[in-house]
């Protein structure tokens, strides 16, 4: 079946800017993962979704960065204000059930360049 | 806090040589270990995981409580394990979140 997708796989915006990043998990996995890979680094934890609602956003830098899922399916990451450290790699993962045992699928991410 | 540290950034070695790939971790509790692994032009996927002990790929790793260490090893390198690797630990409670090292670039040399 398909797997996880993201949308826009590349996204360049001026500093200031807001932006908006959007993840499609695999059908009927109802926790959902945003992690932020920069240049050299592994992937670190933003935020997660069990359903409709955030379980756990410790990850999120400040408070321009905010993340919805308000069907329990689509998830979007938006970052107001952008500024030239958010560039990154923004990967989205979905598991089954957010279980212990749970597998994490990754989509391809979407590449954010802040000018 | 939990932490993972993968030493080397790069490896290097030749077709039929063995591998080992480091990763250290620091968790007081009693963690779950990954290695995932993203080949060129391809999503990260997940290679295995401690609780399985099974072999993927010909690649193994045992989880070693008493040196906190998860290495990644396989006795024959081939070509096609080329590819950025990434030791992960997620906690047994509560939050669901991997947290990853900084990866390290294998390169199998034909």
């Amino acid at each position: 079946g398909a797997g996880v997708s993201q949308t826009p796989s590349n996204k360049v915006t001026e500093k200031g800017k807001y932006v908006e990043l959007r993840c499609d998990p695999i059908s009927g996995h109802t926790a959902l993962y945003w992690y932020r890979q920069s240049l050299g680094q592994g992937p670190e934890f933003l935020i997660y979704f069990q359903g409709t609602g955030a379980a756990d956003d410790s990850g999120l830098p400040n408070d321009r960065f905010f993340a919805v899922r308000p069907e329990g399916s689509v998830s979007t990451l938006k970052i107001q204000r952008t500024e030239r450290g958010d560039s990154a790699v923004y990967l989205c993962a979905s598991s089954l059930e957010g279980v212990a045992k749970d597998t994490q699928y990754f989509g391809p991410g979407t590449r954010l360049t802040v000018l | 806090a939990q932490r993972v540290t993968q030493p080397e950034k790069l490896l290097s070695v030749f077709k039929g040589a063995p591998v080992e790939l480091k990763c250290n971790y620091s968790y007081s509790g009693s963690p779950e270990l990954f290695w995932y692994v993203q080949y060129s032009r391809q999503r990260l996927q997940l290679l295995l995981r401690h609780i399985s002990r099974e072999s993927i790929k010909g690649f193994t790793a045992d989880l070693n409580k008493g040196e906190t260490s998860f290495h990644l090893k396989k006795p024959f390198a081939q070509e096609e394990d080329s590819a950025m690797y990434y030791c992960a630990l997620k906690v047994r409670q509560g939050a669901q979140k991997l947290v990853f090292g900084q990866g390290t670039r294998l390169t199998i040399n034909p």
